[in-house]
C-alpha cells in the first residue's frame, strides 16, 4: 500500500497571503494524484487532479505541481472562503487509493 | 444533476454487521465506478473500496478484507455496503461516492451516514 505524507499538519496563513502544502507518496504516483478541499460540516471537493489539472469550476488561484513522488498544492491569494482541510490522494494504478492524513489551512 | 443519497443513521453493537446504502440518479449507473469512504469523527478521509456496478466486481482495500462486501442492485440503481463484525473504530461516517471518468478521482458524494458503534 502507498503511504501518503501531507506537510504540514496545520499551516496558519494570514489572507491574500500565498499557501504551499505538500504531499510525499511512499512511491511514484507518476501524475496521478488529486487534492480535495474539506469544509466542516461538508464532503470533500476536488480541487486538482492529474498532479495539475483543475476540476471543473476551480478559481485559478489553486494550483497543483509535482510528479512521481513529491507534490504541492499552492493557494496563491488566500480568501477567507479557501479556509479548510486539504487532503492530497493517489489512484496510481491499482487500489487502495490511499489519501493523506490532511493539512488544516487556519487563519493567522 | 447526479445525486448520491444514503440510508440514515445506525448505531450497532460491538461484534454486529451494518448495511449502508446509496441510491445514485442523474446519470446512467452501470458507466461509473462507485467508491467507499469513511471518515472517523476528527479524523481524515480512509477509502475502503469500489465497486463496478456494470460487472459486480469489487476491489476493498486489505485493511477491511474478509470484513466488507459491496454489492448492487441495477434495478433500483442502489449500490450496497455491509461491514462486519464492528468494533468501536468503525465509528465513522460512511460515504459512497462516484468518481468523474477518471477511475479513483472523486467527483461526487453522497451526504454520508454516521455509524456509531457502541455497546
Amino acid at each position: 500500500e502507498i503511504v501518503m505524507t501531507q506537510s504540514p499538519a496545520t499551516l496558519s496563513v494570514s489572507p491574500g497571503e500565498r499557501a504551499a502544502l505538500s504531499c510525499r507518496a511512499s512511491q511514484s504516483v507518476s501524475s496521478n494524484l488529486a487534492w480535495y478541499q474539506q469544509k466542516p460540516g461538508q464532503t470533500p471537493r476536488l480541487l486538482i487532479y492529474g498532479a495539475s489539472t483543475r476540476a471543473t469550476g476551480i478559481p485559478a488561484r489553486f494550483s497543483g505541481s509535482g510528479s512521481g513522488t513529491d507534490f504541492t498544492l499552492t493557494i496563491s491569494s488566500l480568501q477567507s472562503e479557501d479556509f479548510a482541510v486539504y487532503y492530497c490522494q493517489h489512484y496510481n494504478n491499482w487500489p487502495p487509493w490511499t489519501f493523506g492524513q490532511g493539512t488544516k489551512v487556519e487563519i493567522k | 444533476q447526479v445525486q448520491l443519497v444514503q440510508s440514515g443513521a445506525e448505531v450497532k453493537k460491538p461484534g454486529a454487521s451494518v448495511r449502508v446504502s446509496c441510491k445514485a440518479s442523474g446519470y446512467t449507473f452501470t458507466d461509473y465506478y462507485m467508491h467507499w469512504v469513511r471518515q472517523a469523527p476528527g479524523q481524515g478521509l480512509e477509502w475502503m473500496g469500489w465497486i463496478n456496478p456494470n460487472s459486480g466486481g469489487t476491489n476493498n482495500a486489505q485493511k477491511f478484507q474478509g470484513r466488507v462486501t459491496m454489492t448492487r442492485d441495477t434495478s433500483i440503481n442502489t449500490v450496497y455496503m455491509v461491514l462486519s463484525r464492528l468494533r468501536s473504530d468503525d465509528t465513522a461516517v460512511y460515504h459512497c461516492a462516484r468518481d468523474g471518468g477518471v477511475r479513483g478521482v472523486i467527483v461526487y458524494w453522497g451526504q454520508g451516514t454516521l455509524v456509531t458503534v457502541s455497546s
